[in-house]
C-alpha cells in the first residue's frame, strides 16, 4: 500500500506570495492533519479535515487555510507569506484520527520564505 | 501551554545499551499515546502506541511504559543499535479531540 505523498517536497517563495501544498493519504484513510515543524518547536498541529470537515484548527493565523477533496486529497493554503512561515509542513493520514488511531506521516514540504 | 514536554533534548547512549527517552503531559484527558522517531529531511516514521488502559507495550527492541498517575511515558530501546540515531517525538491524543499533541522531541545519538 502506497504511503502519504507531498507535493512539492521544496519550494522556495518570497514574502507575500502565497503557497499550496498538496497531500494525498494512505488509500482507505479518511482523516487528513497538518503540522507544521520548526527547529525547537516540534510539530504544530495546524488542523484535521475528516470527509471533507475540518474538525479541529491549531493557533494559527488565518493566512493558514486548508481543504480536503471528496478523494480525501488535502491540500492547505497560506498566503501573504512571512518570513517565520519558513518550515517543515507535514501531512499525516489516518482511518478515524482521534482515539487509538495512528497517523502515518508523508515526507514534507520543506518551505522557505525569502 | 505545552501539554506535551520532552525535557531532555539531547540523549547520547553506547551501542548495545539502553536508552531511555521521557515524555510528560499534564491534560488527563489523553488516552492515546504514541512514539514516532525522525530522520533528517524525512516525515515522522510510527514507532509504537500505547492506550491509557494499559500500563505497557513491547514491539521487538521498542517497549513504551505509561504511569497515568504521574502523567509520564518513557521509551526504552533496547539493545541500542547506531541506525537509533534521530529524533524520537512523542505524542499524546484524546478521544473526539482529532488531533494529536507533540512534544519538542529528543534527539538520540547511538555511539558505536
Amino acid at each position: 500500500k502506497a504511503g502519504v505523498t507531498q507535493t512539492p517536497r521544496y519550494l522556495i517563495k518570497t514574502r507575500g506570495q502565497q503557497v499550496t501544498l498538496s497531500c494525498s493519504p494512505i488509500s482507505g484513510h479518511r482523516s487528513v492533519s497538518w503540522y507544521q515543524q520548526t527547529p525547537g518547536q516540534g510539530l504544530q498541529f495546524l488542523f484535521e479535515y475528516f470527509s471533507e470537515t475540518q474538525r479541529n484548527k491549531g493557533n494559527f493565523p488565518g493566512r493558514f487555510s486548508g481543504r480536503q477533496f471528496s478523494n480525501s486529497r488535502s491540500e492547505m493554503n497560506v498566503s501573504t507569506l512571512e518570513l517565520g512561515d519558513s518550515a517543515l509542513y507535514l501531512c499525516a493520514s489516518s482511518f478515524l484520527a482521534g482515539g487509538e488511531d495512528t497517523q502515518y506521516f508523508g515526507p514534507g514540504t520543506r518551505l522557505t520564505v525569502l | 501551554d505545552q501539554q506535551v514536554k520532552q525535557n531532555s533534548p539531547s540523549l547520547s547512549v553506547q551501542e548495545g545499551r539502553i536508552s531511555i527517552l521521557n515524555c510528560d503531559y499534564t491534560n488527563s484527558m489523553f488516552d492515546y499515546f504514541l512514539w514516532y522517531k525522525k530522520y533528517p529531511a524525512e516525515g515522522p516514521t510510527f514507532l509504537i502506541s500505547i492506550s491509557s488502559i494499559k500500563d505497557k507495550n513491547e514491539d521487538g527492541r521498542f517497549t513504551v511504559f505509561l504511569n497515568k498517575s504521574a502523567k509520564h511515558l518513557s521509551l526504552h530501546i533496547v539493545p541500542s543499535q547506531p541506525g537509533d540515531s534521530a529524533v524520537y517525538f512523542c505524542a499524546a491524543g484524546g478521544s473526539g479531540t482529532y488531533k494529536y499533541i507533540f512534544g519538542t522531541g529528543t534527539r538520540l545519538k547511538v555511539l558505536a
